[in-house]
């Protein structure tokens, strides 16, 4: 079991479409995080968003843009997303603040397909 | 650029055989972490390592830091089913302090 809860768990969408995921931990944590994950890749950061506020954006493209409502709560907004962009899109929450203290609870990932 | 080389990318062993991956590091690392990911599932925390020659155990796998903290292992005794999946090493990076993942190894049991 997960104590980072993601959905959903699988996603088709087209290239014009909008859609978003959705990541919510309730442990205390106050650091979050979007990596994406290609088959037979490692986990690849997206951004980090610390105490609710956004520090690391990894140069990711503007058809994605991430948002925390509150500390519990991630979301990542995809428009006008490619084919390429297809793959397991994971939520982790951690540490105090971006400062990599500890390890990352991962939630079980989106897995996104483009059409 | 920093980075974090894992070798091997494979490792097909039959039940009951021992597994090793090893890590590599371009620069000294604070810590370094490894995770494990199931096939079709998410990365599971295993284990932190933070100090010099830091050798650490969990029932059948036994984990290892180098003295310069630079390199790490990861042993697993007598393998199981269980211990299918991918083994990722990752240590902070130098600049914002954000996981480096190795390439990960892949454990696959020999029917």
């Amino acid at each position: 079991d997960t104590e980072v809860t993601q959905t959903p768990k699988h996603l088709v969408m087209g290239m014009t479409n909008k859609k978003s995921l959705k990541c919510e931990q309730h442990m205390g944590h106050r650091a979050m995080y979007w990596y994406k994950q290609k088959a037979k890749k490692p986990p690849e950061l997206m951004f980090v968003y610390s105490y609710e506020k956004l520090s690391i954006n990894e140069s990711v493209p503007s058809r994605f843009s991430p948002e925390c409502p509150n500390s519990s709560l991630l979301n990542l907004h995809l428009h006008a997303l490619q084919p390429e962009d297809s793959a397991l899109y994971l939520c982790a929450s951690g540490g105090v603040g971006f400062l990599n203290t500890g390890e990352l609870f991962f939630g079980e990932g989106s897995r996104l397909t483009v059409l | 650029g920093q980075q974090v080389m894992q070798i091997p990318q494979y490792q097909h062993v039959q039940e009951g055989e021992d597994f090793t991956t090893y890590c590599n590091s371009s620069t000294t690392l604070s810590n370094i972490q490894w995770y494990k990911q199931r096939p079709g599932g998410h990365p599971v925390f295993l284990i932190q390592l933070v100090k010099s020659g830091e050798v650490k155990k969990q029932k059948r796998l036994t984990f290892q830091f180098g003295e310069a903290k630079k390199n790490s292992s990861l042993h697993i005794t007598a393998t199981q089913t269980t211990d299918v999946g991918t083994y990722f090493c990752a240590g902070p990076r130098d600049s914002n302090y954000q996981l480096i993942w190795g390439a990960g190894t892949k454990l696959i049991i020999k029917p």
